[in-house]
């Protein structure tokens, strides 16, 4: 997971409170993504990001908001929690063009009470 | 609607063993097709990728059978070994399409017995 760092690592919030994961890239790559994990449900992509501050709705955006203020960072919002987010957050980047690779940090895992 | 389905959910095999992972696509632009590995507490990390104008690729004990007409293709580990107990997840994309990347199966939990 070189390249690739999420924080925070674990986060307990009751519902209704608001949030922000933090993804950060030191790989220079165009491409980001937030992907969530749950279950028997694999990884669904929430949004991404093709440049600095330019973003896109993935398969399960509801809920969600996201930022890419800086090439470096990916920020993912939770502005009122549900127990229905309570998942692994994983963060992927990948360099723009025909570079399929997508690199992923270790992971967010949020429980929303 | 589901794009790609992975099948075993969970599987556990002996030390030595061979498990195999099956995937089958619908959309015909798909054009690579990777496998991520997942260890507990770790994210998804590439493991091998296939594209489709070759019938398999080899890497080491892990091999990518890929079935173009039959819009399918598998992941063989040879000689399994407990070090390889971990989620392993299909993927495919359309590299000509948009940049929401890969689709993902919904994981395979492999469990390589002593």
């Amino acid at each position: 997971n070189a390249g690739v760092t999420q924080t925070p690592k674990f986060r307990v919030l009751k519902t209704g409170q608001s949030m922000t994961l933090l993804c950060a890239q030191d790989m220079n790559h165009e491409y980001m993504y937030w992907y969530r994990q749950d279950p028997g449900m694999g990884l669904r992509l929430i949004h991404y990001s093709v440049g600095e501050g330019t973003t896109a709705k993935g398969e399960v955006p509801d809920g969600y908001n996201v930022s890419r203020l800086k090439k470096q960072n990916f920020l993912l919002g939770l502005e009122s929690a549900a127990p229905s987010q309570t998942s692994v957050y994983f963060c992927a980047t990948r360099q723009g063009g025909a570079k399929n690779i997508q690199y992923f940090g270790a992971g967010t895992r949020l429980s929303v009470l | 609607q589901q794009q790609v389905k992975q099948s075993p959910q969970s599987l556990i095999v002996q030390k030595g063993g061979i498990p195999i992972i099956n995937c089958a696509y619908e959309n015909t632009a798909f054009d690579y097709f990777p496998w991520y590995q997942q260890f507990p507490g770790k994210g998804p990390a590439l493991l091998i990728a296939i594209r489709p104008d070759v019938s398999e690729k080899k890497e080491g004990r892990f091999t990518i059978s890929f079935n173009k007409s039959a819009k399918q293709f598998s992941l063989h580990i040879m000689d399994s070994q407990p070090g390889d107990s971990a989620t392993y997840f299909c993927a495919a994309e359309n590299s000509g399409g948009g940049a929401d990347g890969l689709t993902f199966g919904k994981g395979t939990h492999l469990i390589i017995q002593p």
